[in-house]
């Protein structure tokens, strides 16, 4: 099974600070890597998606970065804010189009 | 659009009764996933569709999970007999395939409870 691992597991920073979640793939062969924010008793919210032929993508405080090569992506978040509390999920995509998961980052924001 | 669809968000049943979950995806989308999360193993892929058609069902569980698509605006997942192991969080995708990115779009989800 392609594995897919997030670290670390859970994170609390203080508001204002630049943080960085990380994932990690086992088979290098990904068709795509997607980001998605799940708040509690919520589904998840689709943040960014990077294609294979790219090296990252940004959206407003997000960057997103891939390295195929060495089997990582990193999700940037800049001045974090206690809103952006929640867990944050990494998901790739390889040949099929299921989504395997990683199980999550828990980042706590406080003001 | 409303995005996907999930019903009912809470279902709480006793062992042994069946259950079914109910999904509508986004219009136009022609993919349909069924996930599901707990706590041990996260999520997990259970079925996808493509055009109605099941592609993939080898995350279902074993017999007593099945899932339909009688048309592009309707799926359900049934689990029969329920068992307390089933008890989760499954939740419904769409995403468009072809040429496009297959950015998967997930619904709220149905919080299962087999007592």
């Amino acid at each position: 099974k392609q594995e897919v691992t997030q670290i670390p597991a859970a994170l609390s920073v203080p508001e204002g600070e630049n943080l960085v979640l990380n994932c990690s793939f086992t088979d290098s062969a990904i068709y795509n890597l997607q980001w998605f924010r799940q708040d509690p008793g919520k589904g998840l919210t689709s943040l960014l998606l990077i294609q294979s032929s790219q090296r990252e993508q940004t959206s407003g405080r997000l960057n997103a970065s891939l390295d195929k090569s060495s089997g990582r992506s990193t999700l940037y978040i800049a001045a974090s804010q206690p809103g952006d509390s929640a867990t944050y999920l990494c998901a790739v995509r390889y040949s099929g189009y299921a989504l395997n998961f990683g199980k999550g980052t828990s980042l706590l924001v406080t003001p | 659009d409303a995005g996907v669809i999930q019903s009912p968000r809470h279902e709480v049943t006793e062992m042994g009764q069946e259950v079914t979950l109910r999904c509508k995806p986004i219009s136009g989308h022609d993919y349909l996933f069924w996930y599901r999360q707990t706590m041990m193993r996260g999520l997990e892929l259970l079925i996808y569709f493509n055009n109605n058609v099941p592609i993939d069902d080898s995350g279902m569980p074993e017999d007593r999970f099945s899932a339909k698509m009688p048309n592009a605006s309707f799926s359900t997942l049934k689990i029969q007999p329920s068992e307390p192991r089933d008890s989760a969080v499954y939740f419904c995708a769409s995403s468009l395939g072809g040429q496009g990115n297959y950015e998967q779009y997930f619904g709220p989800g149905t919080r299962l409870t087999v007592t």
